[in-house]
């Protein structure tokens, strides 16, 4: 079964702190890995998209890493701002054109990243 | 350039009604997929269109429906509503294949009672 399990569930960190979010992933075949950033209330926005060619992509100061051999990748967030604050979301899809793979996004559960001053 | 857009922002609906959602994918997608999330399970893959025609299904029962027009507006309906059907659900429209960028609407919050 296609699973996607993130770490940690929750983080507490002072504002101007570097993180690192972890994301575990089974999906195979595998197309892409991508990460998104979910304020309360409103629909998740992409940070990074990654191919298993990919191993590092970076928007602003976040910076994803992707191990296709593990099926691991990271996201680390540096000189983390109080409008981190957010749901991160790791999202893996499958690779529809090898055998019985298909178009589906696995989600996993996010990791919930609070910035305090 | 207009982004995703979801009616209605907010729905309260009784048990046993049945609710179409509306998402009006960026002008020049044609794909569009939805999504429902609940604090317990996260974002779960429902259904999936492109040009028309349903590319992939996921796990839901066949209470929970969908389709896209010529003009790759989607709806997706449920009928039989349970109180379990209470969520967030979310349209996400691409491009095209499936390495494009995907862009979230805000979501449609349905509350079953």
């Amino acid at each position: 079964k296609n699973q996607v399990e993130q770490s940690p569930q929750s983080l507490i960190i002072l504002e101007g702190k570097n993180c690192t979010l972890q994301c575990n992933y089974t999906v195979s075949p595998f197309s892409n890995l991508r990460w998104y950033k979910q304020d309360t209330g409103r629909g998740p926005v992409s940070l990074t998209i990654m191919t298993f060619s990919e191993n590092t992509k970076s928007n602003g100061r976040y910076t994803a890493t992707l191990d296709a051999d593990t099926k691991q990748s990271s996201l680390h967030i540096t000189a983390s701002q109080l409008s981190d604050s957010a749901s991160y979301i790791c999202v893996v899809r499958g690779n529809p054109y090898s055998g019985a793979g298909s178009y589906q996004l696995t989600f996993g559960k996010g990791t919930k990243l609070s910035v305090i001053p | 350039k207009a982004g995703v857009t979801q009616t209605p922002r907010y729905l309260i609906k009784t048990r046993g009604q049945q609710v179409t959602l509306s998402c009006s994918p960026i002008s020049g997608h044609r794909s569009v997929s939805w999504y429902q999330q609940t604090p317990g399970q996260g974002l779960q893959f429902l259904f999936e269109y492109f040009s028309e025609t349903q590319r992939n299904k996921g796990n839901f029962p066949g209470r929970f429906s969908g389709r896209q027009f010529s003009n790759s507006r989607s709806e997706m309906n449920v009928s039989t509503l349970e109180l379990g059907d209470s969520a967030l659900y979310l349209c996400a429209s691409s491009l095209r294949d499936v390495n494009t960028e995907a862009f979230f609407g805000q979501g449609t919050r349905l509350t079953v009672v």
